[in-house]
């Protein structure tokens, strides 16, 4: 079955900072692997999306994510945090049915 | 330009009673989905639709039933609410398949006292 490991319920880093959220995978098939974002008081939005090829995937607001079959991970990163960017986030997998599979999120902080 | 409407977005349920939550969609998505969200336990699947006139139970279907009444709607019903029902309910759909992007409505509160 396929599941996902967000390590760090909370993520707090200063205005400016690399921001760096970690997913890992597990998938008993090359897997799609998803990130969104969900701002208070909302639904959620696709933040980048990982399915074939190119294994950095751009997306969203700056950030982007690699995909690393040898580690069985998806972090996200962003080179400089801004205010806007706080938000929880939430790591997904899909075993390319129509199911997603969430991981528990981190939430991220972000001081001026 | 709504993409996904849930109603209502804040209820107030005693224990035993029901409810229907409402989920409709305009971008002709063939799947549908129901989740709810809890503290440190991240989004969980209760139900899935992945066209109309069919549903499928997810991880956390005890409690819950659904109706997919056409494309567009995909209900939720609490037939006898428990304190344990009190949650954060997401709709969402995507076009289904080989999976796409899947779109969200904005959360129904619900709190069972």
């Amino acid at each position: 079955a396929q599941s996902v490991t967000q390590l760090g319920s909370h993520v707090s880093v200063s205005e400016g900072a690399l921001v760096l959220l970690r997913c890992n995978y597990s998938s008993s098939v090359p897997p799609y692997l998803f990130w969104y974002v969900q701002y208070p008081n909302q639904g959620l939005q696709l933040l980048l999306k990982y399915t074939t090829g190119a294994t950095l995937v751009k997306g969203i607001n700056g950030f982007e994510a690699e995909f690393k079959k040898s580690e069985t991970s998806f972090h996200l990163t962003k080179p400089s945090a801004h205010m806007s960017d706080a938000a929880e986030y939430f790591c997904a997998v899909s075993d390319r049915t129509d199911k997603l599979i969430f991981g528990t999120g981190t939430r991220l902080q972000v001081f001026p | 330009n709504a993409g996904v409407t849930q109603t209502p977005k804040f209820q107030v349920l005693k224990t035993g009673q029901s409810m229907t939550l409402q989920c409709a969609q305009d971008m002709n998505h063939n799947s549908m989905y129901w989740y709810r969200q809890d503290p440190g336990m991240g989004l969980r699947l209760i139900y899935y639709s992945a066209s109309e006139g069919t549903t499928d139970k997810g991880e956390v279907p005890n409690g819950y039933n659904v109706s997919r009444l056409n494309k567009r709607e995909f209900s939720l019903r609490l037939e006898s609410a428990a304190p344990s029902q009190t949650s954060v309910y997401f709709c969402a759909s995507s076009e289904g398949g080989v999976y796409t992007e899947a779109f969200f409505g904005q959360g129904t509160r619900l709190t069972v006292v």
